[in-house]
């Protein structure tokens, strides 16, 4: 059974960078065909997608927060890893890791419980 | 970038009833068009994907149907577990978006 776990700050100052963490268990993030995600919601509101990393290493990043996201893999540890800098409150949020499946199509089939990070002075 | 619309934002209903949810993408996105069921306070869950094709372990009670750029969410027969948020996905292109959400209410 996939299993995915996030883990990281919850609370984390204006102006600085978040840093989350996502542990798979059940599969390999080196994998052929999937795409790592991340996605955010903010409180009481909607579902906003991140970007991915792809098994091999590629990524695609949302262009809305494209010059402040990095989204790498360690594939020692079997984890994905976000990073978001110059974080305002606008990026509060609970942010999810998803796996991203493609059988034809292209959907997320494996989430995380995700976790809530609060950018607050 | 693709815009998702969903329609309604809220729905109120009772057990029993047959309710349909709409998405509308604002270019084709053919079949490429999946749904997720959001219960409070936990991770969405993959109900139908390709449109039309339901996840391992769904209750058959929900059905996808549409392609291009109108689709729909069907609950055949509302049961208690029901009421909650339902989310479309366009996945046809990067980056991905997500309708607004459609909340179920207990009429």
């Amino acid at each position: 059974q996939v299993q995915l776990q996030e883990s990281g700050p919850g609370l984390v100052k204006p102006s600085q960078t978040l840093s989350l963490t996502c542990t798979v268990s059940g599969d390999s993030v080196t994998s052929g065909g999937y795409y790592w995600s991340w996605i955010r919601q903010p409180p009481g509101k909607g579902l906003e997608w991140i970007g991915y990393i792809y098994y091999s290493g590629s990524t695609y990043y949302n262009p809305s927060l494209k010059s402040r996201i990095s989204i790498s893999v360690d594939t020692s540890k079997n984890q994905v890893s976000l990073k978001l800098t110059s974080v305002t409150a606008a990026d509060t949020a609970v942010y999810y890791c998803a796996r991203g499946s493609m059988v034809g199509n292209y959907f997320f089939d494996y989430w995380g419980q995700g976790t809530l990070v609060t950018v607050s002075a | 970038d693709i815009q998702m619309t969903q329609s309604p934002s809220s729905l109120s209903a009772s057990v029993g009833d047959r309710v349909t949810i709409t998405c509308r993408a604002s270019q084709t996105i053919d079949n490429f068009l999946n749904w997720y069921q959001q219960k409070a306070g936990k991770a969405p869950k993959l109900l139908i994907h390709a449109a039309s094709s339901l996840q391992s372990g769904v209750p058959s009670r929900f059905s996808g149907s549409g392609s291009g750029t109108e689709f729909n969410l069907t609950i055949s027969s509302l049961q208690p577990e029901d009421f909650v948020t339902y989310y479309c996905h366009q996945s046809y292109s990067v980056p991905d978006s997500f309708g607004q959400g459609t909340k179920l209410e207990i009429k």
